[in-house]
């Protein structure tokens, strides 16, 4: 079952621009991680936030939880070529079932 | 040193034919995973083992058959390929069995022609 959706599916922004990606989840969780993913390249994890947990910080990423709305959204500021990829959401629980499933993905891409 | 690696990076074959896919980490963690990832960039998993024990098995056909020898290995071996094989496989591995971080390898491109 597919358990995360990504929203935009795509999004372009000027290089220097802020990029906010969303995130919906069906399930109760655990915790809530994002993936980036550039292009034929492993996916690289970047945050996990905790289900207590409702902002986090990694340097130019903050991630926010909303447990009530079953969502997260990642905010990269000040963005720079080098983050065009996909971001994903992964959550640790389908159905009652632990393991990391993952959303459908947003398509990022950052022009100079 | 790659943490998650796996063999060979590209893969094509003809239908009906056999084939394996390797993954070791050496990260020294617990669990190992297969994904597969479609035209549509969707990830789903496929099997994960911890220390060598299967502990998920998703609605995968038979045809699939992983095997772990040890806990720094799990070998993807698929019989009788099938055009809707063609995909990303990838491996991944984590600390332990209720995932924290999955470290991914570069994944292996199969096409089925």
């Amino acid at each position: 079952s597919q358990q995360g959706e990504e929203d935009p599916q795509a999004l372009s922004i000027q290089e220097g621009e802020n990029a906010t990606m969303n995130c919906s989840y069906k399930t109760s969780i655990n915790n809530l991680q994002w993936y980036r993913q550039n292009s034929g390249r492993g996916l690289v994890h970047l945050i996990l936030i905790r289900s207590n947990e409702r902002e986090k910080h990694s340097g130019r990423l903050r991630v926010t939880l909303d447990t009530s709305k079953k969502s997260s959204s990642l905010l990269i500021t000040a963005s720079r070529a080098a983050d065009t990829a996909s971001y994903f959401c992964a959550t640790d629980r389908d159905f009652g079932n632990e393991k990391l499933t993952f959303g459908t993905g947003t398509r990022l891409t950052i022009i100079p | 040193d790659t943490a998650v690696s796996q063999t060979p990076k590209y893969l094509v074959t003809q239908m009906g034919n056999d084939k394996s896919i390797k993954c070791e980490q050496n990260l020294g963690h617990d669990t190992m995973y297969w994904y597969k990832q479609d035209s549509k960039k969707f990830l789903k998993i496929m099997f994960s083992y911890n220390n060598k024990e299967l502990i998920i098995n998703e609605t995968v056909p038979n045809r699939f058959s992983p095997k772990s020898p040890d806990k720094a290995h799990l070998n993807l071996h698929i019989n009788s390929l099938e055009l809707g094989d063609s995909a990303v496989y990838f491996c991944a591995s984590s600390l332990r069995t209720s995932p924290g971080e999955l470290f991914f390898g570069e994944g292996s491109r199969l096409t089925v022609l």
